[in-house]
């Protein structure tokens, strides 16, 4: 596709389940970020991959939260054990980085995520 | 860790009038990105700024990047009514980091 695609668009989801939220990079893109935003704040930080590996982690909140990028491609946001708080939109950008070279994140339109 | 705190929060502007929203870092940047959102909409970048000092302007817009690598500004002259939405800066601290989001001015431009 032309942009960031993340799916599903909205996620309704009853307190103690389970969720994976998918997103799918801009095609040639090395970065991914996770991002999460609530209600009039600014989007929060959770894991930026470069690649397969994930260069920074250290916005996930805790152990219920786990990201993969198997294949430096796609990637899967896991959330374990949902809890109201996490109640959010999770974004998902994507941008080219070469050698000391930084893109623009590219975001994709958000997974609505509401834990009731 | 890194902390970007941005003001105003808010900014209520009649048309045509002028802008300008603050964003200050807690460390040195190596690089600040400034993003723009609409309501119900996601961010949608604006522009890189990378060099101390540096200015660069689009249009209407101008982006400033301060000495110390440590604040930034954007001005937008004469408002118009479709420059409402969240403007966010993102800094990070080092190639290879994540970007920090500051948490926004939101500007309403009444006509």
């Amino acid at each position: 596709g032309a942009g960031v695609s993340q799916t599903p668009s909205n996620k309704v989801t009853e307190k103690g389940k389970y969720v994976e939220l998918r997103c799918d990079p801009i095609s040639g893109h090395t970065a991914l970020y996770w991002y999460r935003q609530s209600l009039g704040q600014g989007p929060e930080f959770l894991i930026y991959f470069q690649g397969t590996g994930a260069a920074d982690d250290s916005g996930l909140p805790n152990d219920r939260f786990f990201a993969v990028r198997p294949e430096g491609s796609v990637s899967t946001l896991k959330i374990q054990r949902t809890e109201r708080g996490d109640s959010a939109v999770y974004l998902c950008a994507s941008s080219f980085e070469g050698t000391s070279r930084t893109g623009e994140l590219f975001f994709g339109e958000g997974s609505r995520l509401t834990v009731l | 860790g890194q902390q970007v705190m941005q003001i105003p929060q808010y900014q209520h502007v009649q048309e045509g009038e002028d802008f300008t929203t603050y964003c200050n870092s807690s460390t040195t940047l190596s690089n600040i990105q400034w993003y723009k959102q609409r309501p119900g909409g996601h961010p949608v970048f604006l522009i890189q700024l990378v060099k101390s000092g540096e200015v660069k302007k689009q249009k209407r817009l101008t982006f400033q990047f301060g000495e110390a690598k440590k604040n930034s500004s954007l001005h937008i002259t004469a408002t118009q009514t479709t420059d409402v939405g969240t403007y966010f800066c993102a800094g990070r601290a080092n190639y290879g980091q994540n970007f920090v989001f500051g948490p926004g001015t939101r500007l309403s431009v009444l006509p």
